[in-house]
């Protein structure tokens, strides 16, 4: 079956770069996503990745994408306080259903 | 372009009462998720429609969990009657397709007692 583990809290300085990891069991997974929840929000979509891709970059985040271990990971780089909040790492399996992971609370101290 | 809306944003009630949560996706979306999110873990999807009819409701507890979304727009989910462990935050989610984006709702705190 699907399964999502994600280390459950990441604690940096301001300025630092930021190391999400996530492992994932569904080699069939087309896309694997990651979310970012403030408190009482819903869900952001942060960015993707395809399957056939190493890596993706957008500004600030950089995803790295290892099929041959299922591991994927989410940098930040110049981490600020206000990018505090828990990130989730998901997949797609089956029609269209995501697959959470249980999230890590990102701390960014000044 | 508006969000998902839900309502209401909070709702305590007691074991056995039941309760109902009402979502408008983005105008336009045809598919439609509702998720459960238990402290701590990540949000289960519950069920998802296309239009106006099911698609996957595998994950659905039955026997208390419905949900109806008649018109292929709004949706409504009830629970009834309420468990303490229904205790979650209930989100809903909309993409304009299968497999494309999904866009959340702030979701709906609700608290068992």
């Amino acid at each position: 079956g699907e399964d999502v583990e994600q280390s459950l809290f990441l604690s940096v300085r301001e300025g630092d770069s930021s190391v999400i990891n996530c492992t994932y069991t569904d080699s069939s997974s087309t896309y694997l996503y990651w979310y970012k929840q403030e408190p009482g929000a819903g869900l952001q979509l942060l960015t993707y990745i395809f399957s056939n891709m190493d890596m993706k970059q957008d500004q600030r985040l950089t995803v790295l994408l290892n099929k041959k271990d299922k591991h994927l990971s989410l940098r930040i780089a110049d981490t600020q306080t206000g990018d505090s909040a828990i990130y989730f790492c998901a997949e797609v399996s089956g029609y269209s259903t995501l697959t959470f992971g249980k999230g890590t609370m990102l701390l960014v101290s000044p | 372009e508006a969000g998902v809306a839900q309502s209401p944003r909070y709702k305590i009630i007691e074991k056995r009462q039941s309760v109902a949560f009402w979502c408008n996706p983005i105008s336009g979306h045809a598919t439609l998720y509702w998720y459960q999110q238990i402290l701590g873990q990540g949000p289960k999807l519950l069920i998802q429609f296309q239009n106006n009819g099911v698609v996957d409701d595998s994950q659905l507890p039955k026997d208390r969990f419905s949900a109806e979304r008649l018109k292929g727009v709004d949706s409504t989910l009830k629970i009834q009657p309420a468990k303490l462990e229904d205790s979650a935050v209930y989100l809903c989610a909309s993409s304009l397709v299968p497999r494309d984006e999904q866009y959340f709702g702030p979701g709906t705190r609700l608290t068992v007692t």
